[in-house]
């Protein structure tokens, strides 16, 4: 099955730095990327998620890149604030008609310093 | 707001006890996941209904189980609890016409004591 590796468990920024959290999978049949930030207490939410037919995808200050030859996908938030600190959590599925199960990463806890 | 709720919110049960958690998706949502979320882990994939059959399942016994109703609305079952069913429960559903795209309810906290 699907192995998704995550990395870093923990990072720390200063606010207004950029941070990246990094992604790995096994599987080269998958094709839907997410990432998904947790709140304490709260469900995961998704914002911002890719597909294997594009490279890179920007929402904001929220970016994604994909590079299917090396099996990894890359978290980047630009211009850091408070707000952004939480757990975030990539995954990775193989999506069909009627089949979407995810494997997600263990997460990385970020804390964005004031 | 995703259109995907879950009850209860929390709950608290004795081992050995059993357990039914609940998920009511938007019309349109034909295909219905449960995960488990341990503390301090990721969302591990339980199961998954599609028109109202089971369709993939994780690596969980066959204590747990579920249902898929003609509504859309879900259930997720666990016998003999165990102390290691301590979790957020969480209901994800995917939204016709929007690439699939897969968002989670708020999730079920359930205390096995």
């Amino acid at each position: 099955g699907e192995n998704v590796e995550q990395h870093p468990s923990t990072l720390s920024v200063q606010e207004g730095d950029s941070a990246v959290i990094k992604c790995t999978y096994s599987d080269s049949a998958s094709n839907y990327f997410p990432w998904y930030k947790q709140e304490l207490g709260k469900r995961p939410q998704l914002i911002i998620d890719i597909r294997s037919n594009v490279g890179e995808k920007k929402d904001q200050r929220i970016a994604v890149t994909l590079n299917k030859t090396a099996k990894h996908f890359s978290l980047h938030i630009t211009e850091t604030q408070p707000e952004d600190s939480a757990v975030y959590f990539c995954a990775a599925s193989i999506q069909r008609a009627g089949s979407y199960q995810l494997t997600f990463g263990k997460g990385t806890k970020l804390s964005v310093i004031p | 707001e995703t259109g995907v709720t879950q009850s209860p919110t929390h709950l608290i049960k004795t081992r050995g006890q059993q357990v039914t958690l609940r998920c009511s998706s938007q019309s349109g949502h034909n295909t219905v996941s449960w995960y488990q979320q341990a503390l301090g882990q990721g969302p591990q994939f339980i199961f998954q209904y599609y028109r109202e059959e089971e369709n993939g399942r994780g690596n969980f016994p066959p204590r747990f189980s579920g249902l898929q109703f003609p509504n859309y609305s879900s259930e997720l079952n666990v016998n003999a609890l165990e102390l290691d069913d301590s979790a957020l429960y969480l209901c994800a559903s995917s939204l016709k016409g929007s690439g699939n795209t897969i968002y989670f309810g708020e999730g079920s906290w359930l205390t096995v004591v």
